[in-house]
């Protein structure tokens, strides 16, 4: 079936450093890939929508300067959180359309956590 | 905000059916329901989808209501390993790449020993 791979699965950066995380469509070109938040307890917040070779559509409130996505590839897309504060503590998940039941397949989510 | 209503909590002995229902009374004509899961600190996982018939796989089986305003998904013999907040979506079927989901909080199933 359709995978998508997430990495890190985890990481911890200081205070004002910026931090990447990459999606790969292993088994599928995802044209476009889905970019959430979210926080404990709460439910997924969509961010962004990148589609491959265009620029990202931001959801109202995100800011696109901090949130940099990169779909450079049918088969890669990044997110970048640049100079990253506490706040930005979240889990980060990525999802594309593909796979079973034109549903969506999603990677398995980086955990981030800015000191 | 989201199109579909659940339970917060449900409560599962192992070993017995799970039954999540669903509410979404707005749903458009071309919209499937959708069933996702998330076991905590992981990414949702894909369980089942339907439009208006029901359906089973090997995960579950879906029941949708013949005016299609509510949904059950049924675990046939739930496992500790089905403990996950379970969310229930509508969403067009076969739209473009760019249809997002709306989330809502899910129904958080626990299965006790």
């Amino acid at each position: 079936g359709a995978v998508v791979s997430q990495h890190p699965s985890w990481v911890i950066c200081k205070s004002g450093t910026s931090v990447k995380i990459e999606c790969r469509s292993l088994d599928f070109q995802a044209t476009t890939m889905f970019w959430y938040r979210q926080f404990p307890k709460q439910s997924l917040m969509l961010m962004a929508t990148s589609n491959e070779g265009s620029k990202a559509t931001y959801e109202q409130g995100v800011e696109k300067d901090k949130f940099l996505i990169n779909h450079a590839s049918l088969t890669l897309s990044t997110l970048t959180v640049t100079s990253a504060h506490p706040e930005d503590s979240s889990f980060y998940i990525c999802s594309a359309r593909g796979g079973r039941g034109y549903g969506y397949t999603f990677g398995s989510g980086t955990r981030l956590t800015v000191v | 905000d989201a199109k579909t209503t659940q339970p917060t909590s449900m409560d599962c002995a192992e070993g017995r059916a799970a039954n999540l229902p669903c509410n979404h009374s707005t749903i458009s004509g071309n919209e499937y329901v959708y069933w996702y899961r998330q076991i905590h600190s992981q990414g949702p996982q894909y369980i089942i989808h339907g439009l208006k018939n029901n359906e089973t796989n090997e995960m579950a089986s879906l029941i949708i209501t013949e005016d299609r305003k509510s949904s059950t998904l049924i675990l046939p013999h739930a496992t500790l390993r089905d403990t996950a907040v379970y969310y229930c979506i509508v969403s067009p079927g076969n739209a473009g790449n760019n249809r997002k989901l709306i989330w809502g909080l899910g129904t958080s199933l626990a299965v006790n020993p």
